[in-house]
């Protein structure tokens, strides 16, 4: 199986701070990745897939690079809605896996 | 609009089955795959399999192999996944998730969870 490792674990920025999480795969997974935001008592939503390619409807102050097995998401400008929980996910290959996520907070 | 709503909380004793339901509206269930993921407290996602709702392929996660089946009704537009031989350890919220139209592996909506807790 393909181990996700996400980090920071949690941040606290301040609104409108730049903030990157990294997601690092076990293996290469070329850019078969996809960012999910997760609010606080809310499911998952799509933000990011193919590591960089913005989901529509999702605010452009999100971005995804990375190809291989290092990958980063990033928030230009950080707003109180983005308040939320961010997982990795990799479709490489079965099993599935997602990254233990990061947990956003305002300072 | 893609709507997939699933079946209420449940409670269930060490060793029991339990099986969740998810009824898909707003577009056409038989051509998207439909995964199913849980999220025990405090843990990360962990995604169980999925159904070709077409064909009704499944493929499981080999963690779950042999007690978990997913099955879909094409009548009624619904996706159902079956746990076996549940343990305290199952205690998650369980969630289905429609695979987008193009790789199939990224879930692009979800369903509001349904938290199945296993207790004696």
């Amino acid at each position: 199986d393909i181990q996700m490792t996400q980090s920071p674990s949690s941040l606290s920025a301040s609104v409108g701070d730049r903030v990157t999480i990294t997601c690092r795969a076990s293996q290469g997974i070329r850019n078969y990745l996809a960012w999910y935001q997760q609010k606080p008592g809310k499911i998952p939503k799509l933000l990011i897939y193919a590591a960089s390619t913005l989901q529509s409807g999702v605010p452009s102050r999100f971005s995804g690079s990375g190809s291989g097995a290092d990958f980063t998401l990033t928030i230009s400008s950080l707003q109180p809605e983005d308040v939320a929980t961010y997982y990795c996910q990799e479709y490489h290959s079965a099993p599935l896996t997602f990254g233990g996520g990061t947990k956003v907070e305002i300072k | 609009q893609v709507q997939l709503v699933q079946s209420g909380a449940e409670v269930k004793k060490p060793g029991a089955s339990v099986k969740v339901s998810c009824k898909a509206s707003g577009y056409t269930f038989i051509s998207y795959a439909m995964h199913w993921v849980r999220q025990a407290p405090g843990q990360r996602l962990e995604w169980m399999g999925w159904i070709n709702a077409g064909d009704g392929e499944t493929k499981y996660s080999q963690k779950f192999q042999g007690r978990v089946t997913i099955t879909r009704d094409t009548s009624a537009n619904t996706a159902h996944m079956e746990l076996s031989s549940l343990r305290s350890e199952d205690t998650a919220v369980y969630y289905c998730a429609r695979g987008e139209p193009y790789t199939a592996l990224i879930f692009d909506y979800w369903g509001q969870g349904t938290l199945v807790t296993v207790s004696s």
